[in-house]
C-alpha cells in the first residue's frame, strides 16, 4: 500500500499568508496526486487534480505542483474562507489519502 | 446535475450488518466508477473500496471479506453491504464518484455507528 505523509498536521495561518502544504508519497506516483479540501460539517471537494490541474471554480490563488514522491499545495495568499483541512489522495495503485493538514485562523 | 445521495447508516451491534446505499443521478453508474470513502469522527479520509464501471470491485484490506459492493444498474444506484461490523467501522460514510483518478463528486455521507 502506499503512504502518503502530509505535513504539517496542523497550523495556525492569518489572512493573505503564503500557505504551503506538503504531501510525501512512499513510493513514486508520478502525477497521480489529487488534492481536496474539507470544511466542517461538509462533504471534501475536489481542488486540484493530477498534481496542478485546478478544477472548476477553485481560485488562483491554489496551485500545485511536484512529481514522483513530493507533491505541493501552495495558497498564495490565503484567506478566511480557505480555512478547512486539506486532504492528498494518490490514485497510482488503487487509493490512500494522507492524514489531512488543517488550517486554523491565528 | 450529477448528485450523489447515501442513505441506511445507523446504530448497529458488534457483529451485526447493515446495508448503505449511493443514489446516483445526473449520470449513469454503470459508465463510471464509484469509491465508498469512510471518515471516522474526528478523522482523515479512508478508502474502502470501488466498484468498476464493468462491476469488478476492489477492498481495502481493512474491509476485505466483510464488505462487499454492488449495483443495481435498474435504480443507478451502488450500495455497500457491511457484515460483521466492528466497533472501528464507526464513521461517516461517503459514495465518491470516479473522474479517471479522482474523485470529483461525493455524496454529502451516512453516519454509521457500531455500539453495544
Amino acid at each position: 500500500e502506499i503512504v502518503l505523509t502530509q505535513s504539517p498536521d496542523f497550523q495556525s495561518v492569518t489572512p493573505k499568508e503564503k500557505v504551503t502544504i506538503t504531501c510525501r508519497a512512499s513510493q513514486s506516483i508520478g502525477s497521480n496526486l489529487h488534492w481536496y479540501q474539507q470544511k466542517p460539517g461538509q462533504s471534501p471537494k475536489l481542488l486540484m487534480k493530477y498534481t496542478s490541474q485546478s478544477t472548476s471554480g477553485v481560485p488562483s490563488r491554489f496551485s500545485g505542483s511536484g512529481f514522483g514522491t513530493d507533491f505541493t499545495l501552495t495558497i498564495h495568499s490565503l484567506e478566511a474562507e480557505d480555512v478547512a483541512t486539506y486532504y492528498c489522495h494518490q490514485s497510482s495503485s488503487f487509493n490512500t489519502f494522507g492524514q489531512g493538514t488543517k488550517l486554523e485562523i491565528k | 446535475d450529477v448528485q450523489l445521495v447515501e442513505s441506511g447508516g445507523g446504530l448497529v451491534q458488534p457483529g451485526g450488518s447493515l446495508r448503505l446505499s449511493c443514489a446516483a443521478s445526473g449520470f449513469d453508474v454503470t459508465k463510471r466508477y464509484i469509491n465508498w470513502v469512510r471518515q471516522a469522527p474526528g478523522k482523515g479520509l479512508v478508502w474502502v473500496g470501488v466498484i468498476y464501471s464493468g462491476g469488478y470491485t476492489y477492498y481495502a484490506d481493512s474491509v476485505k471479506g466483510r464488505f462487499t459492493i454492488s449495483r443495481d444498474n435498474s435504480k443507478n444506484t451502488v450500495y455497500l453491504q457491511m457484515n460483521s461490523l466492528r466497533r472501528e467501522d464507526t464513521a461517516k460514510y461517503y459514495c465518491a464518484r470516479e473522474a479517471g483518478g479522482d474523485f470529483d463528486f461525493w455524496g454529502q455521507g451516512t453516519l454509521v455507528s457500531v455500539s453495544s
